[in-house]
């Protein structure tokens, strides 16, 4: 299957301070990148679709001057955690798809963020 | 809007089969997967199946749809003490965003 590297793999900042997630496409050409978010013992939530060259679409409930997504390539995107709080702790997995994944999502290993 | 359910949990020894059954609420999905999370890791798309078909079978894995009933379920031949990890099924359209159950957590007893 396609592979999607994201990083860093877990991250600890203090409270205040911005925290960028890298992800990428390493085999394929992602015109299209998921954010998620995951809660201990949870599902995924959908946090925003971004499609390469475009402005994010944000879910309901989701603050996008606090969660800033970048998709200026189509084998990268970023999710910048802005003015991070301690509720800002979480699980988050990007994933991609493209025309080549024959619109399948494959998806990163995830970001373990804690905010203290 | 979508619905996607699944139970909690289920246990099982070392070589039986595992069954995790899935139900969703939204007919005009496309596609159906299934994906296996090991802690502090990412999703891994084990299997797929096409809303038009009603089994697909992968190794150990059989997918059985039954699209009247938006039943699906998730067979694993020979359970194996690595399966144990949570299984999410998710529905959706070529390309959109998927919806996703809340995932069965399957353990494995040697």
């Amino acid at each position: 299957g396609a592979v999607v590297s994201q990083h860093p793999s877990w991250v600890i900042c203090k409270s205040g301070t911005s925290v960028k997630i890298e992800c990428r496409s390493l085999d394929f050409q992602a015109t299209t990148m998921f954010w998620y978010r995951q809660f201990p013992k949870q599902s995924l939530m959908l946090m925003a679709t971004s499609n390469e060259g475009s402005k994010a679409t944000y879910e309901q409930g989701v603050e996008k001057d606090k969660f800033l997504i970048n998709h200026a390539s189509l084998t990268l995107s970023t999710l910048t955690v802005t003015s991070a709080h301690p509720e800002d702790s979480s699980f988050y997995i990007c994933s991609g798809t493209g025309s080549s994944t024959n619109e399948k999502l494959f998806f990163g290993s995830g970001t373990q963020l804690s905010v203290l | 809007g979508e619905d996607v359910e699944q139970s909690l949990f289920l246990s099982v020894r070392e070589g039986d089969s595992s069954v995790i059954n899935c139900t969703y609420t939204d007919s005009s999905s496309t596609y159906l997967y299934w994906y296996k999370q090991e802690p502090g890791a990412g999703l891994q798309l084990l299997t797929y199946i096409f809303s038009n078909m009603d089994m697909k079978q992968d190794q150990r894995l059989t997918v059985l749809l039954n699209k009247k009933d938006k039943h699906l379920s998730l067979r694993i031949a020979d359970t194996q003490t690595g399966d144990s990890a949570i299984y999410f099924c998710a529905e959706g359209t070529a390309g959109n965003k998927l919806t996703f159950g809340g995932g069965t957590r399957v353990l494995v007893k040697p």
